[in-house]
């Protein structure tokens, strides 16, 4: 799997603005895409997915792109609140039911 | 309704030692899957149980080793530890379709010295 080792690349932005968090995934069989959020000593939450046959997604304040044709993933977060500051991890799953591959994850630190 | 719990929560074990973590899914789901997260990477999946048995796994050694009992609770167990075994173990529970959602515990903090 991946690795960055112990520093995650970091996005900082202000509360109030909007937020875009990157995933580029490996496999271009995989058909399905979800993106997570873990707080520090918690397990990954659930955010939002997206099957293949889509390119956006809409949920509470989080849209979730998907170009298949450069195998390119965003999560885009709306009005961004310190509640928001956690590591956002994409995952994709290449047909195996639960059988989730992780990408790099990326820390977001919403600033005051 | 509790969501997925896993214990213990922290423990420390030295090398050649085994251990065994414990999964209680969320109510409802039959499906348990086990990851690996190493300190700053992404999980990494291990293994998945439904219906007690094994149905899809990772690359990981012989090792690793798990079992699910018929009210899909799950045990993940580790022999031999090694060093690189130091991590968060995740369970993760789900209804066993392709597309469920997958609710995880917040994990074991296994440190092996």
């Amino acid at each position: 799997g991946e690795s960055v080792g112990l520093h995650l690349p970091t996005l900082s932005v202000q509360e109030g603005d909007n937020s875009i968090i990157n995933c580029a995934y490996s496999n271009s069989a995989s058909d399905y895409f979800i993106w997570y959020k873990q707080e520090s000593g918690k397990g990954p939450q659930f955010i939002i997915d997206i099957r293949s046959n889509m390119d956006k997604r809409q949920g509470q304040r989080v849209t979730v792109l998907l170009n298949k044709t450069v195998k390119h993933l965003s999560l885009q977060i709306a009005a961004t609140q310190p509640g928001d500051s956690a590591v956002y991890f994409c995952a994709e799953n290449t047909g195996t039911a639960s059988k989730l591959t992780f990408g790099t994850g990326t820390r977001l630190q919403v600033t005051l | 309704d509790a969501g997925v719990t896993q214990s213990p929560t922290h423990l420390i074990k030295t090398r050649g030692q085994q251990v065994t973590l414990r999964c209680s899914p969320k109510s409802g789901h039959d499906t348990v899957s086990w990851y690996q997260q190493a300190l700053g990477q992404g999980p990494q999946f291990i293994f998945q149980y439904y219906e007690e048995e094994e149905r899809q796994r990772g690359n990981f050694p012989d090792r690793f080793s798990g079992h699910q009992f018929p009210n899909y609770s799950s045990e993940l167990n580790v022999n031999a530890l090694l060093l690189g075994d130091s991590a968060l173990y995740l369970c993760a529970s789900s209804l066993g379709g392709r597309f469920e959602k997958l609710f995880f515990g917040s994990g074991t903090q296994l440190s092996v010295l």
